[in-house]
């Protein structure tokens, strides 16, 4: 069975600063993806980046990076030069085939607060 | 291009009471779905459909909750009767198509929060 972990219930960080919030997963399926949602205290869940598991490098999205490291299966997100409106909900969530189509399955979620 | 469209945006019910919800996804989107976000979790699926096709309803408590989506285009989400443990956000999402690749960007709607007294 698939399964998402994000074992970091809250994280502050000081605006400016760079921060990385931990995500790993567990899958034997050889294929899937790994995507970071954002939940600002509003309620809508807004795609930040993906990354498939065959992708080489590491992906980018403006000041977001996500930290692939297949062997350890762990997709962490960074986000460099932290802003007060970065404060939110965030979510790790894996994607995987089956014969229906994809399904995507969220962890628990990481509370992130950015200091002035 | 509009959003996924969602409402009511708040809801508060008593227990043993119906409720509905209703979601418009994103024009030319095949996929929907809807999701329940008890307080402190993430978002768990309850149901996907494929134009107004079941695909996933394997976590839908089909006993009290039931969807539908016809015409494939706009869904309604209706819960009865409404337990405590029903309390939660009620998302919508949307997807280009269904999927045979690892690659499925859902588009989310605000959400409907739901208060069952």
């Amino acid at each position: 069975a698939q399964k998402i972990t994000q074992t970091q219930p809250g994280m502050f960080v000081q605006e400016k600063e760079a921060v990385t919030l931990d995500c790993t997963y567990d899958t034997s399926d050889p294929s899937y993806g790994l995507f970071w949602y954002k939940q600002p205290s509003s309620g809508e869940m807004i795609f930040l980046i993906y990354q498939g598991s065959y992708d080489q490098q590491n992906a980018t999205e403006g000041r977001y990076s996500l930290n692939f490291q297949k062997a350890r299966k762990s997709a962490n997100l960074v986000i460099s030069a932290s802003q007060l409106g970065d404060s939110a909900m965030y979510f790790c969530a894996m994607s995987f085939k089956e014969t229906s189509g994809s399904r995507l399955t969220f962890g628990e979620g990481t509370q992130l607060t950015v200091n002035p | 291009e509009a959003g996924v469209a969602q409402s009511p945006r708040y809801k508060i019910i008593e227990k043993r009471q119906s409720v509905a919800f209703w979601c418009n996804p994103i024009s030319g989107h095949a996929t929907l779905y809807w999701y329940q976000q008890i307080l402190g979790q993430g978002p768990k699926l309850l149901i996907q459909f494929q134009n107004n096709g079941v695909v996933d309803d394997s976590q839908l408590p089909k006993d009290r909750f039931s969807a539908e989506r016809l015409k494939g285009v706009d869904s309604t989400l209706k819960i009865q009767p409404a337990k405590l443990e029903d309390s939660a956000v009620y998302l919508c999402a949307s997807s280009l198509e269904v999927s045979y690749s690892s690659y499925n960007e859902q588009f989310f709607g605000p959400g409907t929060r739901l208060t069952v007294l």
